[in-house]
């Protein structure tokens, strides 16, 4: 069965660093594109980017480009999202989801993580 | 960016009616169109891919047609567990875009 955990919820204050993780498990991690969704509480769904663990290939929605960082460790089936120095705007929840199979693949996203909620206060 | 106009944004049925939710690219998108359903609480739930693929173990009550650059998704018989927002998303080119969302609501 195809899973992917998320990290547990985090409260952090604004300037604060932040790396929640998705753990797959089922499949084989590195053959598939993992992406990452935002979802403001309330609001509707926003693309973030997404990246292939084979080669770490990622792209980024022009939204989110140098808000964030996609990693990925593949001896672990792991992914991250990274802030260097959170807002109070991006309290949120984020959705990790499984891509298509393959570097060339086309398909959107089949399985998703259930979610980790970011709130950024003071 | 390929903007994803969806309509309407809530919409007030019945259970067993027949509900046609739309989804307009602002651009060519050929079939790369995905339907997703979303429950309070939840992670959203892929329904169909490439504009008309049922996933395995969605009830046939659901089904996606394409007109061009004009996207359906239409419940044939509303259940119960029907009762949600569903998105469009667009994965012809990045970056990826996912429709407003459409709420599902009981009449």
């Amino acid at each position: 069965e195809v899973q992917l955990m998320q990290s547990g919820g985090e409260v952090k204050k604004p300037g604060e660093s932040l790396r929640i993780s998705c753990k797959g498990s089922g499949y084989t991690f590195a053959t598939y594109w993992i992406g990452w969704v935002r979802q403001v509480p309330g609001k509707g769904l926003e693309w973030m980017g997404i990246i292939y663990p084979g080669d770490s290939f990622g792209r980024y929605s022009p939204s989110f480009q140098g808000q964030v960082t996609v990693s990925v460790d593949q001896s672990i089936s792991t992914a991250y999202l990274h802030w260097s120095s959170l807002k109070a705007s991006d309290t949120a929840m984020y959705y990790c989801a499984r891509g298509a199979r393959g570097r060339a693949g086309a398909g959107s996203f089949d399985s998703w993580g259930q979610g980790t909620l970011v709130t950024v206060s003071s | 960016d390929i903007q994803m106009t969806q309509s309407p944004s809530t919409l007030s049925a019945s259970v067993g009616d027949r509900v046609t939710i739309t989804c307009r690219a602002s651009q060519s998108i050929t079939s790369w169109l995905a339907w997703f359903q979303q429950k309070p609480g939840k992670a959203p739930k892929l329904l169909i891919d490439k504009a008309s693929n049922l996933e395995s173990g969605v009830p046939s009550t659901f089904s996606g047609s394409a007109s061009g650059t004009e996207f359906t998704l239409t419940i044939s018989s509303l259940q119960p567990e029907d009762f949600a927002t569903y998105y469009c998303q667009q994965y012809k080119s990045y970056p990826w875009t996912f429709g407003q969302g459409t709420k599902v609501e009981i009449k």
